[in-house]
């Protein structure tokens, strides 16, 4: 079953760009993906979901700040004009035909 | 609008039982697949079990195959999560989410909290 691996932390400045990165273990390189967000306090919240192509498709509501895209196994969140409300967790989720799996997650600090 | 409302937390001592529901509501529950997840405190999020939309298949973690069990009642809208055998570590609050095929976890409960201690 496949594995994601998320850095630990990230942190940008207010009104910058930042790009979080999940990436797929060895022979899950095609694999969908899809990005959570967690505030303190709150629960996980859908972004999109990613697909290796770098196609996405973003839940509803979800500012236009934020888009995805993908590199061999690597998929990528990134936010734009950074807010102090994206002051988050974010977490990356996949899955095979019987199990489900999500990354550490990262913690994203607004400077 | 979607809404998943979970219950049945509380605390519960160690080899102890404890069921959770996860009350839906805005979608047509029967055509999805539901999952619940996990999050021990200070931690990250956990998958512990996904049913099929009909019922007929479901799936488990490692750390809970055999001691929870994942069922749902598609005339009353709602999941469930039967737990045996809880451990100190089975400490977490507890999520439903509904799954949309190829797009992963699209809407989520706010969570119940489970507390396992003597």
């Amino acid at each position: 079953q496949p594995v994601l691996t998320q850095s630990s932390s990230a942190s940008a400045s207010l009104g910058s760009s930042v790009k979080l990165t999940c990436t797929l273990s060895s022979g899950h390189s095609n694999h969908i993906i899809a990005w959570h967000q967690q505030q303190p306090g709150k629960a996980p919240r859908y972004l999109m979901k990613l697909e290796g192509s770098g196609s996405y498709n973003k839940g509803s509501g979800v500012p236009d700040r934020f888009s995805g895209s993908s590199s061999g196994a690597d998929r990528y969140l990134i936010i734009s004009n950074l807010q102090s409300e994206d002051e988050a967790d974010y977490y990356c989720e996949t899955w095979d035909s019987n199990s489900r799996v999500f990354g550490g997650g990262t913690k994203l600090t607004v400077l | 609008e979607v809404q998943l409302v979970e219950s049945g937390g509380g605390l519960v001592q160690p080899g102890g039982s404890l069921r959770l529901s996860c009350a839906a509501s805005g979608f047509t529950f029967s055509s999805y697949a539901m999952s619940w997840v996990r999050q021990a405190p200070g931690n990250g999020l956990e998958w512990v079990s996904t049913i099929s939309g009909s019922g007929g298949n479901s799936y488990y973690a490692d750390s809970v195959r055999g001691r929870f069990t994942i069922s749902r009642d598609n005339s009353k809208n709602t999941l469930y999560l039967h737990m045996n055998s809880l451990r100190a570590e089975d400490t977490a609050v507890y999520l439903c989410a509904e799954v949309v095929a190829a797009a992963g976890m699209v809407y989520w409960g706010q969570g119940t909290l489970v507390t396992v201690s003597s």
